[in-house]
């Protein structure tokens, strides 16, 4: 079946500009996470959702960054006025559930260059 | 915090020797423990898991025992393959979220 799927899988973007990124998490899957992966890191945990609330977004590094997801289904990470620190892979996976019980499937992630 | 510390790469080895990666944590309470593989040019998959302590975890002859008493879960195989190569990443799940160490990168000549 069809796995976690990100869009775009490439983004620049210049310094000050607002970007969408997008996530499609595996039907049925009621958690979602997002991760940020800077280079040579392992990933970050930025938010997680269970269903249409955000069960815990203590990871997101500042006001600038917002996470929605309207419909229980895909999710959406919206960064404002982007700074270079920002550039980064940008994973997002889903499971059945809690990801200690439940298998975590990633996404293959979006490129984010802040120019 | 909670914390994963895992050894700096690149592990560079030949085809059929013995790999041991080391991982070690820190955490409050009793977490789950894990090992994940990102081949080239893939995403991020489970390889093994395990959550109490003394549990061994295995998968594609891999295997990681987790050890309450040095807080560590190192990941162990017999005999390394050239499709083996990949990074490496210990993680731990606590609260809610999985906490990530920073990689190690495995490379297997033949």
């Amino acid at each position: 079946g069809a796995g976690v799927s990100q869009t775009p899988s490439n983004k620049v973007t210049e310094k000050g500009k607002y970007v969408e990124l997008r996530c499609d998490p595996i039907s049925g899957h009621t958690a979602l996470y997002w991760y940020r992966q800077s280079l040579g890191q392992g990933p970050e945990f930025l938010i997680y959702f269970q269903g249409t609330g955000a069960a815990d977004d203590s990871g997101l590094p500042n006001d600038r960054f917002f996470a929605v997801r309207p419909e229980g289904s895909v999710s959406t990470l919206k960064i404002q006025r982007t700074e270079r620190g920002d550039s980064a892979v940008y994973l997002c996976a889903s499971s059945l559930g809690l990801a200690g019980v439940y298998e975590q499937y990633f996404g293959p992630g979006t490129r984010l260059t802040v120019t | 915090g909670d914390s994963v510390t895992q050894m700096e790469g690149p592990v560079t080895l030949s085809e059929e020797a013995f790999l041991t990666i080391n991982c070690t944590y820190t955490a409050t309470g009793y977490p789950s423990l894990f090992w994940y593989v990102q081949y080239p040019g893939e995403g991020l998959q489970l390889l093994l898991k395990a959550t109490k302590a003394d549990d061994k975890g295995s998968n594609k002859g891999f295997e990681a025992t987790y050890r309450k008493e040095t807080t560590s879960f190192h990941l162990e195989k017999g005999s390394v393959q050239v499709s083996d190569s990949a990074v490496y990443f210990c993680a731990l799940y606590n609260t809610d979220k999985l906490i990530f160490g920073t990689g190690t990168r495995l490379q297997v000549f033949p």
